[in-house]
């Protein structure tokens, strides 16, 4: 069965520090992989989506960005946070679409927590 | 482009109904509904495709139409288990983004 590693769980960092969420996936290959970002008591917002190495698209204009060094492996990562940049970070996957009509269900990790101090 | 849910919130007692809207601006391709329970990720209860289907979860079920570009969740004799912020993810073209709507919160007390 697929399984989602998402970590840390919990971040405190202060402000202009950097940052670096890391998502893996175990158990299928070549899947989509999510960065979602939710602040406090509000939606989900798509920040990066990828459906394959090296293949990555920006969805909001911010100080984060992204890579996929592995096929199963998303990084999320800033150079400098700000404290707008708090949140709730979700990494997410989903299998491979079987047709532009249709989009695979997302499966979510924990989620990491981030307090920008 | 993000989906509209309505309502925002709900407040019920248990076995009490409940509906939740979800409705786009944009041509839908799917729907998928998901529920999060505070401080936990989202996760996935169903999806529905072109064709106005109904789909059912336990006694969650959800219908799709496509030509109002609206979808709606049913939540019949809710559970205290039920509560939990309930997000639409609508499917563009091109089958790889969903993008959520702002989520109904849904309350349940005995």
């Amino acid at each position: 069965s697929q399984t989602i590693h998402q970590w840390p769980a919990t971040l405190v960092q202060p402000v202009g520090s950097p940052l670096s969420l890391e998502c893996t996936v175990e158990g299928t290959s070549n899947p989509n992989l999510y960065w979602y970002r939710q602040a406090a008591g509000r939606g989900l917002q798509l920040l990066f989506y990828s459906i394959g190495i090296d293949q990555i698209s920006s969805e909001v204009p911010q100080n984060l960005s992204a890579s996929r060094p592995q096929d199963r492996q998303f990084i999320l990562s800033s150079k400098k946070l700000l404290l707008s940049d708090s949140g709730f970070y979700l990494c997410a996957w989903s299998a491979f679409p079987i047709s532009t009509d249709y989009n695979s269900p997302l499966h979510f990790g924990n989620g990491t927590r981030l307090t920008v101090t | 482009q993000q989906p509209v849910q309505s309502p925002q919130a709900v407040i019920l007692r248990e076995g009490e109904d409940a509906v939740i809207n979800c409705s786009s601006s944009k041509a839908l391709y799917s729907v998928h509904w998901y529920r999060q329970k505070h401080g936990e990720a989202p996760v996935f209860l169903m999806i529905l495709l072109k064709g106005g289907e109904q789909k059912g979860h336990e006694k969650i079920s959800a219908s799709f139409n496509e030509k109002k570009q609206q979808s709606s969740l049913y939540l019949t004799a809710s559970q205290l288990s039920y509560s939990g912020t309930y997000f639409c993810g609508t499917s563009l073209l091109g089958g790889f983004k969903t993008i959520f709507g702002a989520g109904t919160r849904l309350f349940v007390k005995a």
